[in-house]
């Protein structure tokens, strides 16, 4: 079982719409989840963090955590055609280690 | 905006060459990391540093090594490239205290012929 899992896509969506990215994790000690948004050829821009159980909304951006089911989630409302790209999930491992671990990334393709 | 810097941005160079990716960031963390990325996969963890003279492998098998002599630099060399070196190699660092946020530079991409 990878530590990091997402769905790889294509999630297509037409302009305007919510598109919702989900992830989840092995490591039930995780502490710190984040979305990072990667552009073809381009190096990964963080968008979302997110520490605790709920939501977290930043402009069009809702960061959703559950950590029972060990699942995060992403959404993003009235999608753009600027938003397509591929959405990696990373998690931050328990207080030991500090470096990211990363899912494969969703594909998200937003038509206009 | 992130100030961290990787050069060269492309490389192609020929089987048995040596060759050192340089990452460079001007914002004082002490925390850095190289990732590895193939078309279409997910970022792999090859090497970190939590300070000067501090360094680990990562998750991933790396051939490659680093080193930290000064906060600000952390250059990762192959002593000898080989074709399945061919990759993106992606620098990323962050503060310990305060923000959690980590940067990444803009990339390397490598081709190894």
């Amino acid at each position: 079982q990878k530590e990091v899992e997402q769905n790889s896509g294509p999630l297509s969506v037409p302009e305007g719409a919510i598109a919702s990215l989900n992830c989840t994790y092995s490591d039930r000690g995780s502490q710190s989840f984040f979305w990072y948004r990667q552009y073809s050829g381009k190096s990964p821009e963080l968008i979302m963090s997110i520490y605790s159980n709920g939501d977290k909304e930043d402009g069009r951006f809702t960061a959703q955590l559950n950590k029972a089911s060990q699942y995060v989630s992403l959404l993003i409302r009235d999608s753009q055609p600027s938003d397509s790209a591929t959405y990696l999930c990373a998690v931050r491992r328990n207080q030991a280690g500090t470096a990211l671990i990363f899912g494969k990334g969703t594909t998200l393709s937003v038509s206009s | 905006e992130a100030d961290i810097y990787q050069t060269p941005r492309y490389l192609v160079i020929g089987t048995g060459k040596k060759i050192t990716l340089e990452c460079s960031q001007t914002m004082g963390h002490d925390k850095m990391y190289w990732y590895q990325q193939d078309p279409g996969m997910e970022l792999h963890l090859i090497h970190y540093s939590y300070g000067v003279n501090s360094t680990e492998k990562g998750d991933l098998s790396s051939e490659s090594t680093v080193s930290r002599i000064r906060t600000e630099h952390f250059p990762l060399t192959l002593e000898s490239a080989r074709p399945s070196h061919t990759s993106q190699y992606l620098c990323a660092s962050r503060t310990s205290g305060g923000s959690d946020t980590q940067y990444f530079g803009p990339g390397t991409r490598l081709t190894v012929l």
